[in-house]
Parts: structure tokens; sequence; C-alpha cells
């Protein structure tokens, strides 16, 4: 079946670690992207990519960095830089930009 | 940039009543208006979407209006089962190149 995979499900962060969440899409989706989901507000953007080797910051992308070297994968790390990490972040991907957004099941970050 | 707003925050509704949920955007050059519907833990889900040539779209007990002059649309829900409950996001779609998210609507429907 086609889908959007994440993992871990879970994920502890240490203080100064950088912690990578991964998206992998069996879809052939030209777009993914990354969205941050805190208690009681709606999804805000992280970063997106439109194709391989390209990405775009979202309104929140300070202290998080992503990489696009396969069609399938957009990993995103979360930075020592980024001092609030605790959050529910989601991975989307789409044929294009503005068309329907597949959600994978998300990954919950927590801080030790 | 676009600013989405989604009312009520939490709603209870009695089994086989109807739901509305509703949101307000600013940008009028925003063309596109889904709606997902999230369960715990879990990632939002689709349920139905419309686009800006469209006022009203149907599925089964689900449907969306649209106002543009106004700048709102709302999702109805008829004949409420407790599998409806869960936090039901409203979402725009405008030239910036993103999707613009509403805070979300707790839907509890009581048995």
């Amino acid at each position: 079946d086609g889908g959007i995979t994440q993992s871990p499900k879970y994920l502890f962060r240490k203080e100064g670690q950088n912690v990578t969440l991964s998206c992998e899409q069996n879809l052939n989706h030209d777009a993914m992207y990354w969205y941050r989901q805190d208690p009681g507000q709606g999804l805000r953007l992280i970063y997106y990519s439109q194709i391989v080797n390209d990405f775009q910051k979202g309104d929140i992308a300070e202290g998080y960095s992503v990489s696009r070297e396969k069609k399938e994968s957009f990993p995103l790390t979360v930075t020592s830089a980024q001092k609030n990490p605790t959050a529910f972040y989601l991975c989307a991907s789409s044929w294009g930009l503005g068309e329907k957004l597949l959600f994978g099941s998300g990954t919950q970050l927590s801080v030790l | 940039g676009e600013n989405v707003e989604q009312h009520p925050s939490t709603l209870s509704v009695q089994e086989g009543d109807s739901a509305v949920i509703k949101c307000t955007y600013s940008d009028s050059a925003s063309n596109y208006f889904p709606w997902y519907k999230q369960e715990l833990g879990k990632g939002p889900q689709l349920i139905i979407d419309i686009r800006s040539n469209v006022g009203e779209k149907k599925d089964q007990r689900i449907a969306v209006t649209l106002n543009k002059t106004a700048k709102h649309f709302s999702l109805h829900i008829t004949e409420t089962q407790p599998e409806d409950s869960a936090v039901y996001f409203c979402a725009a779609w405008n030239t910036g190149n993103q999707f613009y998210f509403g805070t979300g609507t707790s839907l509890t429907v009581i048995p």
C-alpha cells in the first residue's frame, strides 16, 4: 500500500543534542512538507520541498534543518538551537504545491 | 500572510444531531480549502475539500460551503455518530505557497 511512514513514533532529546526524524513516502509525490503541532494550535510549516535537492523555509524554520537527496525521503533534523522542541511533528506529501496533502502518523518529540 | 480563524474550539453534540464548524480567512487570493480530521496520536486525514470556483460540496454526511465574498467556509456533519468524535482542522491555500491552518475544533459526539 502507498503511504507516508514516519519514524520513530516517540523520540527523546537530551540537552545540546541534534535528533533526526525520518519521513519516507512511496506515492511518487513531488512535494513534501514538515509541520509542527503544539496543543491547541494549528499546524505550522517548518520546511517544504518541491523537488529533489531543493527546499524552502516555512514560518518556523529556525533551529531545524532538512535535506531532500531522494524523492521519497525528507528527513528533519531538530538541532540544539531549537530551544523549545517538544511538539508533535507531522510529515506530509502531495503531487505538487497546493494539492491534497497526505499526512504521516507523526513523531512526538520530548526533551529529557 | 494568510490568517485562518476557526470556531468553536470545542463542540459537543448528541448522537444524531448536526455539527457545524466555521472558518474565516483573510487573503482573498486563497483558492483551495480542505478540511482534516485528526484522531488522538495520529496524523490528520483529509475528509473533504472545496475550490474557490464552487460554492458547496457534499460527500454523504459531510458537506462544505464556501462564501468567497464574506471569506468564510464551513464544515457540516449531519447525523453525527460517536466515531465522528475527533479534532477537525480547516486550512486555506494561497499563492504564498503554503497552507494556513485553523487552530482546530474538538468535536465530541455524546451517545
